[in-house]
């Protein structure tokens, strides 16, 4: 399987600031990047879908202008908590898949707390 | 949209019983059905999957089954081991297209007891 990196692995903010996370796709060109959050004892929530050099594709009730998305290669995507606050306390999760392919890989996530 | 239900919530098995998981979906034209293991604190990863057009697959002690018929396909694990225990999620998809999602099932805590 494809192998997914992301940093930072868990980050504590306050309330307020902005909080950027990185996903590589390590060994392969990831046409495709996911982005989810996942609550405690909870399943995956996809957030959006960004395909490289594109606007990505947010789920409904997601807030596109709070939760920034840059896909800008085929080996990297960004995800930006803008102003967060406690709620936005979760596990945000990157998945790639490529072009063409089926098969969809995990990072391994970035818990935030947001104090 | 596809709606995935998933059952047990919560599977206990002692050490080499076997597991089984099962998963409904509804979108008749899904034809991709991944599953993943997700540990504690970490990013789930992808075990096996199947395409629709094979009934069954296996790899060493896992296996997945499908029945397109009934929409509903299943994960086996034989001779659990404590490393096993996990939550197990599966997941269906359409196939094709740059934006085609995975709906997941809501997992099942798996326990292997030694």
């Amino acid at each position: 399987g494809a192998v997914v990196s992301q940093h930072p692995s868990w980050v504590i903010c306050k309330s307020g600031t902005s909080v950027k996370i990185e996903c590589r796709s390590l060994d392969f060109q990831a046409t495709t990047m996911f982005w989810y959050r996942q609550f405690p004892k909870q399943s995956l929530m996809l957030m959006a879908t960004s395909n490289e050099g594109s606007k990505a594709t947010y789920e409904q009730g997601v807030e596109k202008d709070k939760f920034l998305i840059n896909h800008a290669s085929l080996t990297l995507s960004t995800l930006t908590v803008t102003s967060a606050h406690p709620e936005d306390s979760s596990f945000y999760i990157c998945s790639v898949r490529t072009s063409g392919g089926t098969a969809q890989y995990f990072g391994p996530g970035t818990r935030l707390l947001v104090l | 949209g596809e709606n995935v239900e998933q059952h047990p919530s919560t599977l206990s098995v002692q050490e080499g019983d076997s597991a089984v998981i099962k998963c409904t979906y509804s979108d008749s034209a899904s034809n991709y059905f991944p599953w993943y293991k997700q540990e504690l604190g970490k990013g789930p990863q992808l075990i096996i999957d199947i395409r629709s057009n094979v009934g069954e697959k296996k790899d060493q002690r896992i296996a997945v089954t499908l029945n397109k018929t009934a929409k509903h396909f299943s994960l086996h694990i034989t001779e659990t081991q404590p490393e096993d225990s996990a939550v197990y999620f599966c997941a269906a998809s359409r196939s094709g297209g740059s934006n085609y999602k995975l709906t997941f099932g809501k997992g099942t805590l798996l326990t292997v007891n030694p």
